[in-house]
């Protein structure tokens, strides 16, 4: 099946800097990619939906200036968390979709310390 | 709104035993269903789906139905193997304005599977 790919898997940063996760689709091309959020023991939280060669829209509640949302290629988009805090620590899980069907990354667990 | 209510874990079973999972959802319209599998240190993968009411949607054992009448799309084996040891997760998605769907995924459900 179609495989998408997450960098880095794991990131720990000081608080006030910045992380940039990458999300590629290795073997498709999606048009469409999403971000997910997921909490211990909770369900995974869509934080936006970015189309390939245009802005990213943000679910309500999602801060489009802390999370920048970048896609600029078929097989790339990218997550940047600005100004990190430690509440932004979280499990961050990317999906790219193939027609119908959507593919995940294996996530990324991010800790700002 | 749309949610997915799904039974907290963990479940631990032996191998061999029956498996349900159960899940339930709330939704606007009609959505479509779907059972997804992660593996540890992988990303999640799609277990089976079901598009409309009575749909059955089956995979490598696993089978589960839609329900309209109870809203529901439990998850059943009828023998788990250690290999089934994962998180699974019930989600629904329903089409948006504008197109395109939306997934909206329930909290998910650790299995163990003992020897």
């Amino acid at each position: 099946g179609a495989v998408v790919s997450q960098h880095p898997s794991w990131v720990i940063c000081k608080s006030g800097t910045s992380v940039k996760i990458e999300c590629r689709s290795l073997d498709f091309q999606a048009t469409t990619m999403f971000w997910y959020r997921q909490f211990p023991k909770q369900s995974l939280m869509l934080m936006a939906t970015s189309n390939e060669g245009s802005k990213a829209t943000y679910e309500q509640g999602v801060e489009k200036d802390k999370f920048l949302i970048n896609h600029a290629s078929l097989t790339l988009s990218t997550l940047t968390v600005t100004s990190a805090h430690p509440e932004d620590s979280s499990f961050y899980i990317c999906s790219a979709r193939d027609n119908l069907e959507q593919y995940f990354g294996p996530g990324t667990r991010l800790t700002v310390t | 709104g749309n949610s997915v209510t799904q039974m907290e874990g963990p479940v631990t079973l032996s191998e061999e035993a029956f498996l349900t999972i159960n899940c339930t959802y709330t939704a606007t319209g009609y959505p479509s269903l779907f059972w997804y599998v992660q593996y540890p240190g992988e990303g999640l993968q799609l277990l089976l789906k079901a598009t409309k009411a009575d749909d059955k949607g089956s995979n490598k054992g696993f089978e589960a139905t839609y329900r309209k009448e109870t809203t529901s799309f439990h998850l059943e084996k009828g023998s788990v193997q250690v290999s089934d040891s994962a998180v699974y997760f019930c989600a629904l998605s329903i089409v948006v304005t504008g197109g395109g769907n939306k997934l909206t995924f329930g909290t998910g459900t650790q299995l163990k599977v003992e020897l």
